[in-house]
């Protein structure tokens, strides 16, 4: 079945404390991207990779970093998390650019509490 | 700065009835756009897409439009089903580079 699994699913933590969701899909995609989602915000970019190796920010970089080591994988890194970074967190994937490319398939969420 | 507006954070509609569900964008440079439909405790799923070549793509009871002069695109389901109850985002992006996505409208169809 194609998809994209996040985890954890849920996690609380404290300020500071390092902590990894992982992102890997199964559908060969090199489009891979992570966003988090706040009321009234939508759903907003943090990182992207066009391939394995070529990350690049979206809107709201900070506090995050990414690696792409490998295609399938794509692990979002909260180094020293703060309570700002409380959010919903979704890993996307998609074939590539253009029209009929585009379609992104999402993972079912990352809740990230931090106290 | 949100460059894809959804002004409408809810909808009701009463069931067999039309839903239009509006969006709005500011960067002219956008050329693909796509409407999600979010149940809770899901992932988005894509629903329906729209290239800055066409004004109009159809899917069944999905169609969306779009309006370049006026930045505008909407989507319209009919007839509406209580299963289409879902939080609806409509998305842009630039050669599907930086996809950016409005805070969503979420839709009631009633039985």
């Amino acid at each position: 079945e194609a998809q994209v699994t996040q985890n954890p699913r849920y996690l609380i933590t404290v300020t500071g404390k390092k902590l990894t969701v992982t992102c890997s899909q199964n559908m060969n995609h090199e489009y891979m991207s992570w966003y988090r989602q706040d009321p009234g915000l939508g759903l907003r970019q943090i990182y992207y990779s066009m391939n394995v190796e070529v990350t690049d920010k979206g809107d709201v970089p900070e506090g995050y970093k990414v690696s792409r080591k490998e295609k399938r994988n794509f692990p979002l890194i909260l180094e020293s998390p703060s309570p700002n970074q409380t959010s919903l967190y979704f890993c996307a994937s998609s074939r590539g650019r253009g029209p009929d490319t585009g379609e992104l398939f999402f993972g079912e969420g990352s809740r990230l509490t931090v106290l | 700065d949100q460059q894809v507006k959804q002004n409408s954070p809810s909808l009701s509609v009463q069931e067999g009835r039309i839903s239009i569900l509006n969006c709005d964008y500011t960067n002219s440079m956008f050329d693909y756009f796509l409407w999600y439909k979010k149940y809770p405790a899901e992932g988005p799923t894509f629903l329906i897409s729209i290239s800055s070549i066409k004004d109009k793509n159809e899917d069944g009871r999905f169609t969306v439009f779009l309006n370049k002069s006026a930045k505008h695109l909407s989507l319209h389901i009919v007839p509406s089903q209580p299963g289409d109850s879902a939080v609806y985002f409509c998305a842009a992006s630039v050669n599907n580079n930086d996809m950016r996505f409005g805070a969503g409208t979420r839709l009631t169809v009633k039985p």
